[in-house]
C-alpha cells in the first residue's frame, strides 16, 4: 500500500486564492521534505523539516510525526506555482537517507 | 542554492546498449542516491551510496545496473544491458549527511530505449 499518501491528487486554484496540500503517513517519517516539480521537470527542494513548522515567503509547511501527517499552505497562489508538488519521508526501519516519495499532487493556477 | 549536475539530461538509444548516467554532486556532500520517475508517476528509490560502497539498493535496482564514483569524479549510474521499461527519468541527489540531511536533487537525466 501507500506508505506517503497525499491528497488531493490534483487541484486547480484561481490566482489569488490559498490552498493546502496534505500528505499521511502510514511509516513512522523523522523528516520530510516538498518539492515542487516544475513543467520543465526539475525538482525544487521548498522544505526540509524535522517535526515543527517552517515558513517561506507564501510557503508553509508543517510536519506532526505523532499524528503522521505534514501539511504545505500556498497563500496568494501565483502562476508559477503550477506544477507537481511531492512530499517526501526519511523513516525509521528504513535505511536512512532514502526518501519514499508520494505520488504528487498536480497543481493548475489559472489566471 | 546547491546544485547538483547531470549529464546528459536527455539520452536515446537502443534496446541493447549500454548507458552511463552520469551525476556531479554538491561539492561538500558524502552520500549520493539515484531515483527513477517514469513518464507522470511517482519518484521511486534505486540506490545510495556513500565511502565508495552501494548501502542499499531496491528491487528497480536490477543486476544490470551498476553505479561507482571513480576518485571523486563523477557519480555514475551504468545500464548494461539496457531493456525498453528502462526508459524514465533518472535522478540523482547528494546529501551531507544522512539521517539529518536534505538531500538535493539534480534536474534528471530522460532515457529513452527504443
Amino acid at each position: 500500500g501507500d506508505k506517503v499518501k497525499q491528497s488531493p491528487s490534483a487541484l486547480s486554484l484561481q490566482e489569488g486564492t490559498n490552498s493546502a496540500l496534505r500528505c499521511n503517513f502510514s511509516i513512522a517519517a523523522t523528516t520530510v521534505q516538498w518539492f515542487l516539480q516544475n513543467p520543465r521537470g526539475s525538482l525544487i527542494n521548498l522544505f526540509y523539516l524535522v517535526p515543527g513548522t517552517k515558513e517561506n515567503g507564501r510557503l508553509k509547511s508543517a510536519f506532526d510525526s505523532k499524528e503522521s501527517y505534514s501539511t504545505l499552505h500556498i497563500r496568494d497562489a501565483q502562476l508559477e506555482d503550477s506544477g507537481t508538488y511531492f512530499c517526501a519521508a526519511e523513516a525509521r526501519n528504513y535505511n536512512q537517507g532514502k526518501l519514499i516519495f508520494g505520488q504528487g499532487t498536480k497543481l493548475s493556477i489559472k489566471p | 542554492g546547491p546544485k547538483v549536475l547531470q549529464i546528459p539530461s536527455h539520452q536515446i538509444i537502443d534496446m541493447g546498449q549500454m548507458v552511463t548516467l552520469n551525476c556531479d554532486p554538491v561539492s561538500n556532500h558524502l552520500y549520493f542516491y539515484w531515483y527513477k520517475q517514469i513518464l507522470g508517476q511517482q519518484m521511486e528509490f534505486l540506490v545510495n551510496f556513500y565511502n565508495g560502497k552501494v548501502m542499499e539498493k531496491s528491487k528497480l535496482f536490477k543486476d544490470q545496473f551498476s553505479v561507482e564514483r571513480p576518485d571523486g569524479s563523477y557519480f555514475t549510474l551504468k545500464i548494461q544491458p539496457t531493456a525498453l521499461e528502462d526508459s524514465a527519468v533518472y535522478f540523482c541527489a547528494s546529501s551531507l549527511r544522512q539521517g539529518t540531511g536534505q538531500l538535493y536533487f539534480g534536474e534528471g537525466s530522460k532515457l529513452t530505449v527504443l
